[in-house]
């Protein structure tokens, strides 16, 4: 596809489930960047990637929160044991390198989820 | 990573010229001024970046005083679809992530 794709669109879980969002980022770009969004709030960061690399994580909210990146390409964030507050949208956007003011970041229409 | 304040929000008519001024009074040597735009239920989109003067690309104009310690973001004759909330970011372009304030919501009125 042209752009970045996330899946799924929307999502409800119950408090203690684990949930896995996905993220395909526009091909050919090695960075890729999660954050999430609270309801009328600014963007938070949570984890960048370069190629499969992750060198900081400490954005993560807590350590129910993991990210991989396979392949240079798609990335899943888990969180496990999902809580009320991590309700939320969650983005993942994609650069051809790394570097966030250098290089334009280019998101996806995020994942909508709702933790009952 | 400065901090950077903008007015919470703006109401402007249709057609008219919209001016929002972002303050980064500690804005560093190396950081670049970047702007993004957010559509509800979209996720934010690159709109302009600079370092000083003036930028002008298809969509915007930025305008950097000398001392930097403001910039303003300048949207030609608004329409409708322009009702957005608009991200002033400031940083090194070194850095490894976006750093996204509140932003400014901007509405157009008919």
């Amino acid at each position: 596809g042209a752009g970045v794709s996330q899946s799924p669109s929307n999502k409800v879980t119950e408090k203690g489930k684990d949930v896995e969002l996905r993220c395909d980022p526009i091909s050919g770009h090695t960075a890729l960047y999660w954050y999430r969004q609270s309801l009328g709030q600014g963007l938070e960061f949570l984890i960048y990637f370069q190629g499969n690399s992750a060198p900081d994580k400490s954005g993560l909210p807590s350590d129910r929160f993991s990210a991989e990146r396979t392949g240079g390409s798609v990335s899943t964030l888990t969180i496990q044991r999902t809580q009320q507050e991590d309700s939320a949208v969650y983005l993942c956007a994609s650069s051809l390198r790394q570097g966030a003011y250098q290089e334009t970041q280019y998101f996806g229409p995020g994942t909508r989820l709702l933790v009952l | 990573l400065a901090k950077t304040t903008q007015p919470i929000s703006m109401d402007s008519y249709e057609g008219q010229e919209v001016n929002i001024t972002c303050s980064h009074n500690n804005i560093a040597t190396n950081d670049y001024i970047t702007w993004y735009q957010q559509f509800p239920s979209q996720g934010p989109r690159f709109i302009i970046q600079g370092y000083k003067t003036k930028v002008t690309n298809e969509v915007a104009s930025l305008f950097i005083p000398a001392d930097r310690k403001s910039s303003t973001l300048s949207l030609p004759r608004v329409s409708l679809s322009d009702t957005a909330v608009d991200y002033c970011l400031v940083g090194d372009k070194r850095a490894n992530n976006l750093f996204f304030g509140t932003g400014t919501r901007l509405t157009v009125i008919p």
